[in-house]
């Protein structure tokens, strides 16, 4: 089945620096790559995505890249603000023929200082 | 207007009970999943239904029923509940493989 290996664990950074998380995946036939962010008590919400037929996306100040050869993505976020605390999940999914099969990476705690 | 909610938000109970958690979706979505998240945080796939079809079914103890009694709901029963059973479970719901997912706001469960 498929893996998902998330790097950092923690990360810390200044109000206004950039963060990077990455991740990567052990099935080649992973086609579907989100990312979530989770707030303390709330639910997963979806952030940005990318397909395995696009190599990068960009959404305001957050971006997504992904490598399909050497099956590594990550998670680009410019100007952190304070609001962007939280724990940050990637994820992979290859077709099913049905639903998504996400498998999650453990998860990044992202804290932005002041 | 919750696009993807489930009851009860807590729940705690004793070991060896049976409980049920509870979710509906309105977002037309053809399949329904639910997701355990431990205490590391760490978020597992449970269960899939596609149109009232389980097509996925992770090596849950079979303490863990899913049922679906159409494609807007999807009911999670456990029995002889245990310790190790305490989680937050997520029910979720998404279009065809590729789509986005949405994520119920979840069910405490604490097993005393």
């Amino acid at each position: 089945g498929e893996n998902v290996e998330q790097h950092p664990s923690t990360l810390s950074v200044q109000e206004g620096d950039s963060a990077v998380i990455k991740c990567t995946y052990s099935d080649s036939a992973s086609n579907y790559f989100p990312w979530y962010k989770q707030e303390l008590g709330k639910r997963p919400q979806l952030i940005i995505d990318i397909r395995s037929n696009v190599g990068e996306k960009k959404d305001q100040r957050i971006a997504v890249t992904l490598n399909k050869t050497a099956k590594h993505f990550s998670l680009h976020i410019t100007e952190t603000q304070p609001e962007d605390s939280a724990v940050y999940f990637c994820a992979a999914s290859p077709y099913t023929g049905g639903g998504n099969k996400l498998t999650f990476g453990t998860g990044t705690q992202l804290k932005v200082e002041l | 207007d919750t696009a993807v909610s489930q009851t009860p938000k807590y729940l705690v109970t004793q070991m060896g009970n049976d409980k049920s958690i509870k979710c509906e979706q309105n977002l037309g979505h053809d399949t329904m999943y639910w997701y355990k998240q431990d205490s590391k945080k760490f978020l597992k796939i449970m269960f899939s239904y596609n149109n009232k079809e389980l097509i996925i079914n992770e090596t849950v103890p079979n303490r863990f029923s899913p049922k679906s009694p159409d494609k807007a709901h999807l009911n999670l029963h456990i029995n002889s509940l245990e310790l190790g059973d305490s989680a937050v479970y997520f029910c979720a719901s998404g279009g065809h493989s590729g789509n986005t997912i949405y994520f119920g706001e979840g069910s405490w469960l604490t097993v005393v």
